[in-house]
């Protein structure tokens, strides 16, 4: 079956512009998250959607935001884009919350 | 805190020798602990994890131990091969189901 599948790949902005990520889970996972890696901050959680609903938000400025489509699809946003924006965002999916998470390969960010 | 300390950052062994990598927490209401192994340029990949009834759980040369009385669990990996190279993540699941993540380990096997 086909896993997460992160849109685009590579992206590289500029300082001030805004971005849109796109996330398509894996058919029948409901739940999608969104993660943030850097080398010095690691893995950090943005948000997860579960049945449209923002269900759970981490510690990232108002400037991040996502939804979630009632196909499951999910989008995040980044307005204002800063310089430290600049990591590998990761999406993933899950039947539900007591399950295992499924990742994408991720889109990387670079902001100049 | 709610953090998770990973050990050690780098690890370097034997081709055929064994690695393993700990993970120590102090909350103890956490109940599930999965270890994901990330390649480059690819997601993290789900590898085996556990749940807090359990004290071990092997998937062949893959294994996991969990001590809650101390907050650790590690990853144990026997016949070390080429293809384990990754960078290895542990995390602990939070009160509302979310993953605290360990900063991660380079596992390097040497030929």
């Amino acid at each position: 079956k086909a896993g997460v599948t992160q849109t685009p790949r590579y992206l590289i902005k500029t300082r001030g512009q805004q971005v849109t990520l796109s996330c398509s889970p894996i058919s029948g996972h409901r739940s999608v998250s969104w993660y943030q890696q850097t080398p010095g901050q690691g893995l950090q959680f943005l948000f997860e959607y579960f049945s449209e609903t923002q269900r759970n938000k981490g510690n990232f400025p108002g400037r991040f935001s996502g939804r979630q489509f009632s196909n499951s699809r999910s989008e995040m946003n980044v307005s204002t884009l800063e310089l430290g924006d600049s990591a590998l965002y990761l999406c993933a999916s899950r039947v539900q919350e007591i399950d295992g998470y499924t990742f994408g390969s991720g889109t990387r960010l670079t902001v100049v | 805190g709610e953090n998770v300390e990973q050990h050690p950052s780098t690890l370097s062994v034997q081709e055929g020798d064994s690695a393993v990598i700990k993970c120590t927490y102090s909350d103890s209401a956490s109940n599930y602990f999965p270890w994901y192994k990330q390649e480059l340029g690819k997601g993290p990949q789900l590898i085996i994890d556990i749940r807090s009834n359990v004290g071990e759980k092997k998937d062949q040369r893959i294994a996991v131990t969990l001590n809650k009385t101390a907050k650790h669990f590690s990853l144990h990996i026997t016949e070390t091969q080429p293809e384990d190279s990754a960078v290895y993540f542990c995390a602990r699941e939070d009160s509302n189901y979310q993953l605290i993540w360990g900063a991660g380990t380079k596992l390097i096997i040497k030929p």
